[in-house]
């Protein structure tokens, strides 16, 4: 089945605490994307990568990394993570080229910043 | 960069009434435009979609309209079904030459009452 899986989906953890939230996809598409869901704000993105070892900054970086060693992985890093970074977080990826632009999202991963 | 402002941030219609979601965008370059469609406690997934050179698509109970002169796009939903409960997201988009990268709007927390 054609998914995009990230893991956990639920996490609490305290400031300052790094944790990473791993995202994969088994359909070789070469866009990922990460996004964060807050009420009244929408998705907005955070990081995005068009391939293996290419990366660039979304709407909102800052206190994230990422990285792509591996064209089905592409997990979201929190070096420091703070409670303004609590949040519901998406992983989405997607084919580039051709008139296909559906993102598939993965079901997302609550985190509770202590 | 794009803003995409989506209204009304809560809808709530009876059973078999029509529902609109409506969505305005800033940029003029902006040429792609879909809906998503989240389900409680899943990600996003695309519903419709439609582009510039179109002024309205289809599907069954669905529909999308843009007036690009205005700058504005809307979600028609006919003959509503519970099933049809969830959080609607428009977005825009542009071709960077790159990859697109989708602005989102807001949410729509769509309730249809049995």
């Amino acid at each position: 089945e054609a998914q995009v899986t990230q893991n956990p989906r639920y996490l609490i953890t305290v400031t300052g605490k790094k944790l990473t939230v791993t995202c994969s996809q088994n359909m070789n598409h070469e866009y990922m994307s990460w996004y964060r869901q807050d009420p009244g704000l929408g998705l907005r993105q955070i990081y995005y990568s068009m391939n293996v070892e290419v990366t660039d900054k979304g709407d909102v970086p800052e206190g994230y990394k990422v990285s792509r060693k591996e064209k089905r992985n592409f997990p979201l890093i929190l070096e420091s993570p703070s409670p303004n970074q609590t949040s519901l977080y998406f992983c989405a990826s997607r084919h580039l080229g051709g008139a296909n632009e559906k993102l598939f999202f993965g079901s997302g991963t609550q985190l509770s910043v202590l | 960069g794009e803003n995409v402002e989506q209204h009304p941030s809560t809808l709530s219609v009876q059973e078999g009434d029509s529902a609109v979601i409506k969505c305005t965008y800033s940029d003029s370059a902006s040429n792609y435009f879909p809906w998503y469609k989240q389900e409680l406690g899943k990600g996003p997934q695309l519903i419709i979609d439609i582009r510039s050179n179109v002024g309205e698509k289809k599907d069954q109970r669905i529909a999308v309209t843009l007036n690009k002169t205005a700058k504005h796009f809307s979600l028609h939903i006919t003959e509503t079904q519970p099933e049809d409960s969830a959080v609607y997201f428009c977005a825009a988009s542009w071709d960077s030459g790159s990859a697109r990268q989708l602005t989102f709007g807001s949410g729509t927390q769509l309730t249809v009452l049995p």
